[in-house]
């Protein structure tokens, strides 16, 4: 279990560039799901995948945001067109299938938008 | 609906006092609980999890929980701080087959030599 990783760790873009993260998970898990962790808040749901489908996504999930996850393994999430309010920790986690069953998080990607 | 309540933003305690972080929830159904500590620049790590077993549950760096269903809480606790117990702590709560989860704000624990 090489837990979940993220990539890259940091992205400073300028407004109105297009980024993309990357986000690995633990191999047996068939769920996973996306977060954004502004400062001094707890992580907000952003979508969520279970295998290769997107099963929910939040209204704070707009039409510049996209999240794939093509294979059932991997997945990524792009913003396009960024915004200054865009900067934030963008978390991935990842979890069996069951409620019971806790995500486990990876270390995050930290978007800053200059 | 699901909600989840951490009552103090902020704890500061002494190295070697006990540790109480608070957490009241709200759920329509039988709920899974959980608590995560999140160090800074990183993500968040769990610390235990209740999930309709026993009602008390210990976690990992001495941490345990206990579960009240009357008082709809499920309050984190330690009998003695250590340094690198300073982080923020996240009361999660979750219900539902698609395992949607809510987090509290957060509670920033100090721990002062």
């Amino acid at each position: 279990d090489t837990g979940v990783s993220q990539d890259p760790r940091h992205k400073i873009t300028k407004r109105g560039q297009n980024v993309t993260f990357r986000c690995d998970p633990i191999s047996e898990h068939n769920r996973l799901y996306w977060y954004r962790q502004t400062l001094g808040q707890g992580p907000e749901f952003l979508t969520y995948f279970q295998n290769e489908a997107q099963l929910e996504k939040s209204r704070l999930l707009s039409d510049r945001f996209s999240a794939e996850r093509p294979k059932g393994s991997f997945s990524t999430l792009e913003i396009q067109r960024t915004e200054q309010g865009d900067s934030a920790m963008y978390l991935c986690a990842s979890s069996l299938e069951h409620s019971n069953q806790p995500q486990h998080f990876g270390d995050g990607t930290r978007l800053s938008i200059l | 609906a699901q909600s989840v309540t951490q009552l103090d933003s902020h704890v500061s305690v002494s190295e070697g006092t006990p540790v109480l972080l608070r957490c009241n929830y709200s759920s329509s159904y039988s709920p899974s609980l959980f608590w995560y500590v999140q160090h800074p620049n990183k993500g968040l790590q769990l610390l235990l999890k209740y999930t309709s077993a026993a009602t008390l549950v210990k976690g990992i760096n001495g941490f345990e929980a206990e579960f009240k269903k009357s008082e709809t809480s499920f309050h984190l606790t330690k009998p003695s701080a250590h340094m690198s117990d300073a982080a923020e702590y996240f009361c999660v709560v979750s219900f539902g087959g698609y395992q949607k989860v809510t987090f509290g704000t957060g509670t920033k624990l100090q721990v002062i030599p």
